[in-house]
């Protein structure tokens, strides 16, 4: 059983489109991380969300950390084929050991 | 640039063999981690070391054993493989154990065991 749940598993959506992912949780996480993973590569870190309510902003990309710690969602505005690959969240349980969600895939179609 | 090698991206096994998957990191950071990750299932946590020579089971540790023997290299080893050991492992670093330090990833190696 995963502690942590993405959903949607899977996205596809044109160019210039948004989506949203969802990372969420029963237990409290002392930090959300996400990272992306292209084929053939190891995940790349995005970005930390340490307190609860946090926003962060990368370039087009928004990442929410909710008020109880337990869940996260990012955003995307207008996506590009660029941003096509897995996105995965992460959450620090104790001492900066990550227990990952299962993923969710995105493509970006042109 | 600072980067995490692991010594294979692709390995072919037989079962029963003793495998040892090697990473080396040259960031100078404090913890290494082993993961696998399969279809499905996301990353899981094998086996993880917050310092030289000390080591410590994550979810997953039965059929694996790790060695740190220096700072920056932390080895996988797979005793005796088996066909549920296929995976792709993924070995990672970070800084320190508070929760603002991300990590950094290996290529990760595709070990199929047959």
């Amino acid at each position: 059983t995963q502690l942590l749940e993405q959903s949607p598993q899977f996205l596809s959506i044109q160019e210039g489109e948004n989506l949203t992912v969802y990372c969420n949780s029963s237990s409290v996480f002392s930090s959300l991380q996400w990272y992306r993973q292209e084929p053939g590569e190891g995940p790349v870190l995005l970005v930390t969300v340490v307190t609860g309510g946090e926003v962060k902003k990368l370039k087009r990309l928004t990442f929410q950390f909710g008020d109880a710690r337990k869940d996260s969602s990012l955003h995307i505005t207008a996506a590009q084929p660029g941003d096509t690959g897995l996105y995965l969240c992460a959450g620090d349980r104790a001492g900066n050991k990550l227990t990952f969600g299962g993923g969710t895939r995105v493509l970006v179609k042109p | 640039d600072v980067k995490v090698t692991q010594s294979s991206r692709y390995l072919v096994k037989r079962t029963g063999e003793k495998v040892f998957l090697e990473c080396v990191q040259d960031m100078d950071h404090e913890n290494m981690f082993w993961y696998r990750q399969d279809p499905g299932l996301g990353l899981r946590l094998i086996y993880f070391s917050y310092d030289v020579k000390m080591k410590e089971k994550g979810d997953i540790p039965e059929g694996y054993s790790v060695s740190r023997e220096k700072k920056e290299r932390f080895s996988l080893i797979l005793e005796s493989a088996s066909t549920n050991q296929t995976s792709m492992y993924l070995c990672a670093s970070s800084l320190d154990r508070g929760p603002l330090y991300g990590y950094t990833f290996g290529s990760g190696t595709r070990l199929t065991v047959v």
